[in-house]
């Protein structure tokens, strides 16, 4: 039973244009999440994190929304480059993070083309 | 500060032996997490140490365990390997708890065959 859920396990973007990547949870006790990227053969990244009591959190390019009644997060890169062709990893825990472990989606693969 | 580093990189080993792979923490990080990756099943966890002590445990079989000493290093150890274990085991650090935002390392790919 998949607790956090990236339906799409790939999305190809334009060079410069917007990529949107998503995430949809279903355990009402998360209330951290976060976004890794992962090129081959080496461990993921820290991105962008998010707490509940927000609904938006930006860096740089980097932008996570949290739609909590909907129990979706996404992440927008604007603009895309090339560099950021990897495969990105939503994440969730519950409380706060005070407990528990990260829960990992499957992960999207994103292709930026120039 | 350096990063979370892994030993060995890459690992072929046969069906039936063990293997330990070892981790350093960031340091001044005490919680160590161990996951593994497949292909198409993302990041399961499998375990996460605090001040030696296993605090939790993913679903995986008991040959998958693991250990930490009192410098936070850790290592993890697979006894009586499968063909299914073939995978890339990637480590990582947070300060405190498995539940906040960790950093991991780069992985050691193990090839059982």
């Amino acid at each position: 039973d998949q607790q956090v859920k990236q339906n799409s396990p790939s999305l190809s973007v334009q060079e410069g244009r917007i990529s949107i990547l998503n995430c949809d949870y279903t355990n009402s006790m998360f209330d951290y999440f976060l976004w890794y990227k992962k090129y081959p053969a080496e461990g993921p990244t820290f991105l962008i994190s998010i707490s509940s009591i927000k609904d938006k959190n930006e860096d740089g390019r980097f932008t996570v929304f949290l739609n909590k009644s909907a129990k979706h997060l996404s992440l927008h890169i604007v603009p895309s480059q090339p560099g950021d062709s990897a495969v990105y990893f939503c994440a969730a825990s519950p409380n706060g993070g005070s407990q528990g472990n990260l829960i990992f989606g499957k992960g999207t693969k994103l292709s930026v083309k120039p | 500060k350096a990063g979370v580093t892994q030993t060995p990189r890459y690992l072929i080993k046969t069906r039936g032996q063990q293997v330990t792979l070892s981790c350093s923490p960031i340091s001044g990080h005490r919680s160590v997490s161990w996951y593994q990756q497949t292909p198409g099943q993302g990041l399961q966890f499998l375990f996460e140490y605090f001040s030696e002590t296993q605090r939790n445990k993913g679903n995986f079989p008991g040959r998958f365990s693991g250990r930490q000493f009192s410098n936070s290093r850790s290592e993890m150890n697979v006894s009586t390997l499968e063909l299914g274990d073939s995978a890339l085991y990637l480590c990582a650090s947070s300060l405190f708890r498995a539940a906040e935002t960790q950093y991991f390392g780069p992985g050691t790919r193990l090839l059982v065959l």
